[in-house]
């Protein structure tokens, strides 16, 4: 199984600052035939399931805000939300697709500082 | 707009099966690029990935829970349901339905993200 990784696991961030969520995943998630990392990014707020907000670890699904932004590659991700806002306050999951069992990170809680 | 919804019994005594339906609506269940599949979260804790199915019946397991699960689909319902066997206290959690999207090349599909989701239902397994 490939095993996901988060960092820190919990994180307070002031209005308007920056945030970021770590993700390493125990093997590359990379296609290197396809060009494409097998990651994605979810947002958990308290009592609702979780929402998509990024696949191929750095394509926002539709509607989702253009602070949150993922970037990295093969083993190493990142979720950025560039200017914290109060509905932000979630838990950020991080998800590989590349090869069954599919598996998430273990969760990251982001809160206002 | 796609809607799932989680049903079923939210107690469950240890040693039994637990049962849970998923209704899909606003939307076919019947579509070769989706699979449809379960998620838990225990409380407090994190996102586990049961097993997913798509309508052809084509099943993929998380192998930790293979051998107690068992994911089937109703196509005439737009529904697909999942069996956990002989569970205990750690099978507590809330159970989710979602869909994900799936690339399929000849007999082997790859599963990909969960895009939909239902609310969740809380099942407790306790005497």
């Amino acid at each position: 199984d490939i095993v996901m990784t988060q960092s820190p696991d919990s994180l307070a961030v002031s209005l308007g600052e920056r945030a970021t969520i770590n993700c390493k995943s125990s093997q590359s998630v990379l296609s290197s035939s396809k060009n494409k990392n097998y990651l994605g990014w979810y947002q958990q707020k308290p009592g609702q399931p979780p929402k998509l907000l990024i696949s191929w670890a750095s394509t926002r699904e539709s509607g989702v805000p253009e602070r949150f932004s993922g970037s990295g590659s093969g083993t190493d991700f990142t979720l950025t939300i560039s200017s914290l806002q109060a509905e932000d306050v979630a838990v950020y999951y991080c998800q590989q697709c590349y090869s069954t069992p599919i598996t998430f990170g273990q969760g990251t809680r982001l809160e206002i500082k | 707009q796609l809607q799932l919804q989680e049903s079923g019994p939210g107690l469950v005594k240890p040693s039994e099966t637990l049962s849970l339906t998923c209704t899909v609506s606003g939307g076919s269940i019947s579509s070769s690029n989706y699979y449809w599949g379960w998620i838990r979260q225990p409380p407090g804790k994190g996102l586990e990935w049961i097993g997913s199915i798509q309508y052809s019946g084509s099943t993929y397991y998380n192998p930790s829970l293979k051998s107690r699960v068992t994911v089937s689909v109703d196509t005439s319902k737009d529904q697909f349901s999942l069996k956990l066997t002989s569970v205990t206290a750690a099978d507590t959690a809330v159970y989710y339905c979602a869909r994900h999207g799936a690339y399929c090349t000849g007999v082997t599909c790859y599963l990909r993200y969960f895009d939909s989701w239902g609310q969740g239902t809380l099942v407790t397994v306790s005497s």
